[in-house]
C-alpha cells in the first residue's frame, strides 16, 4: 500500500513568496497532522484534522500559515509571505483514527532564503 | 515543563547489550503512548504503541507503561549498529485531542 505522499521533497524559494506544501493521507485514514521539525524546537504539531474537518490550529505559529483539506485524499500546507525562520522540514502524517499510530510521509525539507 | 521529557543522550550501548529508553509526561490524563525510531535525515517510523499500564513486547523490542508513574520506556534487546538513531516518545490525549513529542533521544550502538 502506499504511505503518506508528500510533495515536492525540497524547495528553496526566496523571502516573501508564497509557498504550498501538499500531502496525500494513506487511503480510509480519517485523520491528517501536519508537523514542522527544526533542531531548536524538535517535532510540533501544527495542525490537525478529522475527517477533512479543522479539529485543532493551536499550533499554526501565525496568520502566515494557513492549511485545507478539501478531500479525504488531499491536504495543503500554505506559507504567505515566506520568512527565513519558516526553515524547516515539515511532515504530513495520518492515522485511521485520531488515537491511533499516525503514519509519517518523507517529509518537505523547506528553505527560505 | 515540557509536556513529554526524554534525556537527549547520547546513550551509547554495545552491540549486543540491552538499550534503554526513557520517557516522562506532564499530563496524567494521557491515553495513548508511542514510541518512533527517526534516522538522520529521514522521517519518523512508528516502533511500538501502548495504551495499558503494562509491557508490551513485539520481537526485540519492549514498551513498558507506568501510568502512575508517568513515565514510558522503550527496551531495545540485543542491540545492533542499524538502531542507531533517534527514538522520539510521543503521548495523546484523546478527549482533548492533544499530541505531544519529546524531543528525542539519540542512540549509539557500538560494533
Amino acid at each position: 500500500d502506499a504511505g503518506v505522499i508528500q510533495s515536492p521533497r525540497h524547495e528553496v524559494t526566496e523571502m516573501g513568496q508564497e509557498v504550498t506544501l501538499r500531502c496525500k493521507p494513506i487511503s480510509g485514514h480519517n485523520s491528517l497532522f501536519w508537523y514542522r521539525q527544526t533542531m531548536m524546537r524538535g517535532l510540533e504539531l501544527l495542525i490537525y484534522f478529522n475527517n477533512n474537518v479543522p479539529i485543532d490550529d493551536s499550533g499554526m505559529p501565525e496568520d502566515r500559515f494557513s492549511a485545507k483539506m478539501p478531500n479525504a485524499s488531499f491536504s495543503t500546507l500554505k506559507i504567505q509571505p515566506s520568512e527565513p525562520r519558516d526553515s524547516a522540514v515539515y511532515f504530513c502524517a495520518s492515522s485511521l483514527i485520531s488515537n491511533q499510530p499516525q503514519h509519517f510521509g518523507d517529509g518537505t525539507r523547506l528553505s527560505i532564503l | 515543563q515540557k509536556e513529554v521529557e526524554q534525556n537527549s543522550g547520547p546513550l551509547s550501548v554495545p552491540e549486543g547489550a540491552i538499550a534503554s529508553l526513557n520517557c516522562t509526561y506532564s499530563d496524567r490524563g494521557s491515553q495513548s503512548f508511542f514510541w518512533y525510531r527517526q534516522y538522520s535525515g529521514k522521517s519518523p517510523e512508528l516502533i511500538m504503541f501502548i495504551y495499558s499500564n503494562g509491557d508490551k513486547e513485539d520481537g526485540r523490542f519492549t514498551a513498558q507503561l507506568n501510568k502512575a508513574s508517568q513515565y514510558v520506556s522503550l527496551l531495545i534487546r540485543d542491540s545492533q549498529p542499524s538502531d542507531s538513531a533517534t527514538y522520539l516518545c510521543a503521548v495523546n490525549r484523546h478527549n482533548f485531542n492533544k499530541f505531544y513529542f519529546g524531543s528525542g533521544t539519540k542512540l549509539n550502538v557500538k560494533p
